[in-house]
């Protein structure tokens, strides 16, 4: 069993409806947590960060964590064409044996259509 | 924000010549950066850690003389893939992590597509 779990998709939304992304992991020693989009053939670049449970807004972004299911959900309001991309879920332990390293999900693509 | 970048962005190379890919932290100082590889539609795998004055370390199955990785300074790691063959054609992407941050957040170069021929 992975770490962390992330339905690959594709998910297929029409334009201006949510888009709603969710991972789920196993080990509780994850602290922090972080959502990254990828268009294809680039780095991911980082949308969210967030280190405890609840929710963080951030313009049409929401993360939202819940430590006691070990379930992130990320939440895409007033969905663009420029939206569609892979989204991957990542999350860190500060262990000794883990400092630093992202455990990351399969990533799920995400197609908005005009 | 913090800006990471790498260089070439694309190299194509003839089987068992070497290949350098730097990665730059351009706003800030990084003590670690990290090279990972990905295939197509597939995540991102961690190759190693660079650690800025010391040895990297390597995950398993990742060989390290074939993957050489030097982090000389707080802005540059370099990624050298000796005598390259057709299976380490890949995406090779670095991150590094903002240590005045104050978070556990890496921030991700473009990328470095390789392909060997």
């Amino acid at each position: 069993q992975k770490e962390v779990e992330q339905d690959p998709g594709p998910l297929s939304v029409p334009e201006g409806a949510i888009v709603s992304l969710n991972c789920t992991y196993s080990n509780s020693a994850f602290q922090y947590f972080m959502w990254y989009r990828q268009y294809s053939r680039k780095g991911p670049e980082l949308l969210m960060y967030t280190y405890s449970s609840g929710n963080k807004e951030d313009g049409r972004f929401t993360a939202q964590v819940d430590k006691s299911s070990k379930y992130i959900s990320l939440f895409i309001r007033d969905s663009q064409p420029s939206d569609s991309a892979t989204y991957l879920c990542a999350m860190s332990a500060m262990t000794t044996d883990s400092w630093g390293k992202l455990q990351f999900g399969a990533g799920t693509q995400v197609v908005v259509t005009p | 924000g913090a800006v990471v970048s790498q260089h070439p962005s694309r190299v194509i190379c003839k089987s068992g010549t070497s290949v350098k890919i730097e990665c730059r932290s351009l706003d800030f100082q990084a003590t670690t950066m990290f090279w990972y590889r990905q295939f197509p539609k597939q995540s991102l795998m961690l190759m190693a850690t660079s650690n800025e004055g010391s040895k990297a370390t390597y995950e398993q199955g990742v060989e390290k003389d074939k993957f050489l990785i030097n982090h000389a300074s707080l802005t540059l790691s370099t990624l050298t893939v000796t005598s390259a063959h057709p299976e380490d054609s890949s995406f090779y992407i670095c991150s590094a992590r903002d240590l005045l941050a104050g978070t556990d957040t890496q921030y991700f170069g473009p990328g470095t597509r390789l392909t060997v021929l």
